[in-house]
């Protein structure tokens, strides 16, 4: 079955740009849409933007000054750029398929997460 | 755009049937038949449990089922156990701003 996977700095300094990436596997990049959802420590879910393999790319309008979303079909992969960092983007920062996979509404699966402090 | 309304906590006692409210708007929850809920353990990724305001994704237990009335979606979940403590987040597609907006999440306790 599709597994996601995050990777990418834990520690970032305020104003520099987070770059992330999501590898996924047991499945292909070419289908459905892709997303970057975060979490705060102790609070809600924030949905960032979604990606598509052709480069169908819907952000958060709240984030869209400070986001960009690539994609990588080789290697499977997709990725989060986020710039002008402050301490307030400090959260667990997911990657999930969705939030259509084929004509199914839903986030699923997600990978397990990747902390992201924004710190000096 | 403001997230969709959810209770900050409930609460029952094991074998009880529970449910979790999600109130957003004409433009979301009442528009579309696009309402998901997840589940979420302390310190564990979100698991979807409800997609499509009442699908069940395989493997996920016929004690949870969704409904939706109007502008307000419904999480139930029968005969209580102490697993299904946790965080439940409603989501929603929205055609005003952001295409997904999620809830501010639920706290579940089983008694």
């Amino acid at each position: 079955q599709v597994q996601l996977q995050e990777s990418g700095p834990g520690l970032v300094k305020p104003s520099e740009t987070l770059s992330l990436t999501c590898t996924v596997s047991g499945g292909s990049i070419r289908s459905d849409y892709w997303s970057w959802i975060r979490q705060p420590a102790g609070k809600g879910l924030e949905w960032i933007g979604r990606i598509s393999s052709s480069e169908n790319i819907y952000y958060n309008p709240s984030l869209k000054s400070r986001v960009t979303m690539s994609v990588d079909t080789s290697k499977n992969q997709f990725f989060l750029k986020l710039a002008s960092l402050t301490a307030a983007d400090t959260a667990v920062y997911y990657c999930a398929r969705g939030p259509f996979s084929g004509t199914q509404y839903r986030l699923d699966p997600w990978g397990q997460g990747t902390l992201v402090t924004v710190s000096s | 755009q403001s997230a969709l309304t959810q209770p900050a906590s409930v609460s029952g006692s094991l074998g009880q049937s529970i449910t979790i409210s999600c109130t957003g708007t004409n433009n979301d929850v009442g528009g579309y038949n696009y309402v998901s809920w997840y589940q979420q353990h302390p310190g564990k990724t979100p698991k979807l449990m409800i997609y499509e305001v009442s699908n069940r994704p395989s493997g996920v237990s016929n004690r949870f089922s969704g409904s939706k009335s109007g502008n307000t979606a419904s999480l139930t979940i029968s005969g209580l156990q102490a697993e299904d403590e946790g965080d439940y987040y409603c989501c929603s597609y929205t055609s005003v701003s952001t295409i997904v907006i999620f809830g501010g999440g639920t706290k579940l306790t089983a008694l």
